[in-house]
């Protein structure tokens, strides 16, 4: 089942400008993680917050995770036409016994050069 | 550090046959997990594997199956293939459970 729900499910934006997705789950967390995936290939692993974590960096990336909210952002900044791709929000329980990821549905980025 | 990596690329296989994927994981990773991705269902947990031990399932059908090597080396079982198995079948491996999951490209899996 999903847990995450990404927003929007497509984003279209211009070269050089910030892209912004949410991510908003609904259990308790470890960690959540920010995947890319172009054209239905392998998932790229971007970022990883943990649940006493607040805000991080990475590169052009940043990621913010409000618990009390349920609920993650990824911020690409000066965007490139590389950067069009499908983005992954993840979620980690934090329950005994939670060792997989859930998945929400996707942002479909496309950045128009 | 050589990645997640995953054979065969690419399946082509009739309904009622059956498959084998195999996917050898990050060195020094002892976590190998399986996820299915379809255009509806999205990304969706299969198993996971540390140790050779089988810690959490998904919920699929006993068809699905999986096992994990001596060498972390994972390989997850289709049995008696239906039309609605093809999608793209992703392997991840991970130090920890609580670490970053590192994915594979993939095996495209096409029933017919």
């Amino acid at each position: 089942s999903q847990q995450g729900e990404e927003d929007p499910q497509a984003l279209s934006i211009q070269e050089g400008e910030n892209a912004t997705m949410n991510c908003s789950y609904k259990t308790s967390i470890n960690n959540l993680q920010w995947y890319r995936q172009n054209s239905g290939r392998g998932l790229v692993h971007l970022i990883l917050i943990r649940s006493n974590e607040r805000e991080k960096h990475s590169g052009r990336l940043r990621v913010t995770l409000d618990t009390s909210k349920k609920s993650s952002s990824l911020l690409i900044t000066a965007s490139r036409a590389a950067d069009t791709a499908s983005y992954f929000c993840a979620t980690k329980g934090s329950g005994a016994g939670s060792y997989q990821l859930t998945f929400g549905k996707g942002t479909k980025l496309s950045v128009i050069p | 550090k050589a990645g997640v990596t995953q054979t065969p690329r690419y399946l082509i296989k009739t309904r009622g046959q059956q498959v084998t994927l195999s996917c050898s994981p990050i060195s020094g990773h002892r976590s190998v997990s399986w996820y299915q991705q379809t255009p509806g269902q999205g990304l969706q947990f299969l198993f996971e594997y540390f140790s050779e031990t089988q810690r959490n399932k998904g919920n699929f059908p006993g068809r699905f199956s999986g096992r994990q090597f001596s060498n972390s080396r994972s390989e997850m079982n289709v049995s008696t293939l239906e039309l609605g198995d093809s999608a793209l079948y992703l392997c991840a491996s991970s130090f920890g459970a609580n670490n970053e999951q590192f994915f594979g490209p993939g095996t495209r899996l096409t029933v017919l």
